[in-house]
């Protein structure tokens, strides 16, 4: 168990429509990283928070969007939702700002039929 | 951009025998971070190199970082059927921005 703790594990939804994926970070974890995992692919980096502050920005669509919340949750919004949208999104917690290892939650498995 | 690419995509081995993976990125990178993650599973961190020339061990796995930062390998002595799984090198360049490989897939067969 890494401590960090995704919801949902799984959606199904429709293409156009708007999704809200959130993760816990660990216990004293500040940084929240978000990941787009499609089938048999590697990691694209979408977001990282510190502290409630955005602090890169990757391969993150216009359509998505994501914040970090005074107690350290973030969510990661998706709308306008394509077919293409369809993968695991990982969130992965770190103590600091950078440097550090990330620990990953389960993912949450986004359908879009 | 940059780009991180690692070899073999794929790898099968008879148990007992080596594996190794290598990753290499177009620039020169502030750190590598090495990925295990098992089918249906997360990403589970190994272990992070730092340091030109760095190797570090861990039991039958052993990690390097190349002299100008912009490789590194993973080897895996004698595998076991509990090695099996992807894994990713990640590194970053002078950013926050993490880039992550795209993975070596191996099968361990008994």
């Amino acid at each position: 168990d890494s401590g960090v703790t995704q919801t949902p594990k799984h959606l199904i939804t429709a293409t156009g429509q708007r999704v809200t994926l959130r993760c816990s970070p660990r216990s004293g974890d500040l940084s929240v990283y978000w990941y787009q995992q499609s089938l048999d692919q590697g990691l694209q980096f979408l977001i990282q928070y510190y502290n409630g502050e955005e602090r890169a920005k990757g391969n993150i669509l216009e359509r998505f969007s994501a914040q970090q919340f005074p107690d350290l949750h973030s969510e990661l919004n998706l709308s306008s939702l394509e077919l293409g949208d369809s993968a695991l999104y990982f969130c992965a917690s770190a103590q600091g700002m950078s440097n550090q290892p990330q620990h990953f939650g389960d993912g949450t498995r986004l359908s879009i039929l | 951009g940059q780009q991180v690419m690692q070899i073999p995509q794929y790898q099968h081995v008879q148990e007992g025998e080596d594996f190794t993976t290598y990753c290499n990125s177009s620039t020169t990178l502030s750190n590598i971070q090495w990925y295990k993650q098992r089918p249906g599973g997360h990403p589970v961190f190994l272990i992070q190199l730092v340091k030109s020339g760095e190797v570090k061990k861990q039991k039958r796995l052993t990690f390097q970082f190349g002299e100008a930062k912009k490789n590194s390998s993973l080897h895996i002595t004698a595998t076991q059927t509990t090695d099996v799984g992807t894994y990713f090198c990640a590194g970053t360049s002078g950013t926050y921005k993490y880039i992550f490989g795209t993975g070596t897939r191996l099968k361990v067969l008994a």
